[in-house]
């Protein structure tokens, strides 16, 4: 089955500094892979998603990721951090059966200093 | 821009109990779902609903879990017989035609807390 691993639990970075919060997949073919971010409280939103094609995609709030199939990585990115990004950060892999359904990694709360 | 709508925000109830939570995904959308975050940990997927029945879940979903949508607009999930290890975050979602490439919709959770 698929699963996902976000390997840094807790990261904290200074305000304008950039970031990048490490996702890695099992799948044996090309998986869809998504970034959500959730504040306290919220429910999930969307930043960004890859299926196919460019390596590279942008979303939104100025995060971007790149898909690296040699690494099975997923990483997400933001050159300039705002105190505003503070928030838990989950990447979700796609079952690709009949549901369909999410499988997500355990998340990594992102705090930012100013 | 639509979003997925879920009632009530938070709910309180004694163990042992029925509850029921209420979602109204977007209305495009032909692709259903319930997960679950306990407090602290990663979001955890219960359920999928297309076409009036459930396409797949989870072991978490035993038979006490039952999903329904009553009319063209909601799409609800019941716990019977609710234990205190039900208490967590429920989340609905929903998705367009096209599930594969289409991202999932959440609302924004029902809080449950089993007494």
């Amino acid at each position: 089955a698929q699963s996902v691993t976000q390997p840094d639990i807790h990261i904290t970075v200074s305000e304008g500094a950039s970031l990048e919060l490490r996702c890695n997949y099992s799948y044996g073919a090309t998986p869809y892979l998504f970034w959500y971010v959730q504040s306290p409280g919220q429910g999930l939103q969307l930043l960004l998603k890859y299926f196919s094609g460019d390596t590279l995609v942008q979303g939104i709030k100025g995060f971007e990721a790149e898909f690296k199939r040699s690494q099975s990585s997923f990483n997400l990115r933001k050159p300039s951090v705002h105190w505003s990004d503070a928030a838990e950060y989950f990447c979700a892999v796609d079952a690709l059966n009949t549901g369909n359904q999410f499988y997500f990694g355990t998340g990594t709360s992102l705090t930012v200093i100013p | 821009e639509p979003e997925v709508t879920q009632t009530p925000s938070h709910q309180v109830t004694q163990m042992g109990q029925e509850v029921i939570l209420r979602c109204v995904p977007i209305s495009n959308h032909l692709y259903f779902y319930w997960y679950r975050q306990i407090l602290g940990q990663k979001v955890e997927f219960l359920v999928s609903f297309y076409n009036n029945e459930i396409s797949e879940k989870s072991e978490i979903f035993d038979d006490r879990f039952s999903v329904e949508r009553p009319d063209g607009s909601n799409f609800t999930l019941k716990i019977r017989s609710t234990k205190l290890e039900d208490s967590a975050m429920y989340f609905c979602a929903s998705r367009a035609l096209g599930a594969g490439n289409q991202p999932q919709h959440f609302g924004d959770g029902t809080r449950l807390s089993i007494l």
